[in-house]
């Protein structure tokens, strides 16, 4: 089973729509949960850490459920600028180790 | 804040010949760096961790001969890709945090083509 696992995609939306992305990781001993998004050839950049109790950044909202090793993000509204790839990121219980990083979900939202 | 740089941002080499790739954290100083390779349509996959003035921690599967990293200081790392082959053709990204870090910057990355 792969470290972190995520819908395989791609997703075509049009301008508006809802859009929900799953994850699921294996190691329960994780500590921190991030959603990175990708742009074609470009390196990945933070769009929100995950927390327990869910949170919402805008149009944004990002849960986490310990018990199933479930994360999820929730585009609402979706923009056309909203289209690239969403990484789900898992670090593991350790200070100072790296980042595991999902394949990624492509989002391609069109007008 | 929290910028990392990486040089070049592309380059284009023939095969056998070693490429340098640089990575420094421009405002910060950065205990450890992680060197990470993605191929089209893969996730970033870990090939070694660099702690400064230490011997780079390789993943497995990583050869550590054929590529060399050097973390001399605190704002610099280096990954040199040693007879280089059309295989290592990939995007070369590297982040860097700080002690007990628990976030990571990265770099813009490098897109190396061996012919």
């Amino acid at each position: 089973r792969k470290e972190v696992e995520q819908d395989p995609g791609p997703f075509n939306v049009p301008e508006g729509a809802t859009v929900a992305f799953n994850c699921t990781y294996s190691n329960s001993a994780s500590q921190s949960f991030f959603w990175y998004r990708q742009d074609c050839r470009k390196e990945p950049k933070l769009l929100m850490s995950v927390y327990s109790s869910g949170n919402e950044d805008g149009r944004f909202t990002a849960q986490l459920n310990r018990a199933s090793q479930y994360i999820s993000l929730l585009i609402r509204d979706s923009k056309l600028s909203d289209s690239a790839t969403y990484l789900c990121v898992v670090k593991p219980n350790q200070a100072g180790t790296a980042l595991i990083f999902g394949k990624g979900t492509t989002l391609s939202v069109s007008s | 804040g929290a910028v990392v740089s990486q040089h070049p941002s592309w380059v284009i080499c023939k095969s056998g010949t070693s490429v340098k790739i640089e990575c420094r954290s421009l405002d910060f100083q950065a205990t450890t760096m992680f060197w990470y390779r993605q191929f089209p349509k893969q996730s970033l996959m870990l090939m070694a961790t660099s702690n400064e003035g230490s011997k780079a921690t390789y993943e497995q599967g990583v050869e550590k001969d054929k590529f060399l990293i050097n973390h001399a200081s605190l704002t610099l790392s280096t990954l040199t890709v040693t007879s280089a082959h059309p295989e290592d053709s990939s995007f070369y990204i590297c982040s860097a945090g700080t002690g007990g870090f628990h976030e990571q910057y990265f770099g813009p990355g490098t897109r190396l083509t061996v012919t």
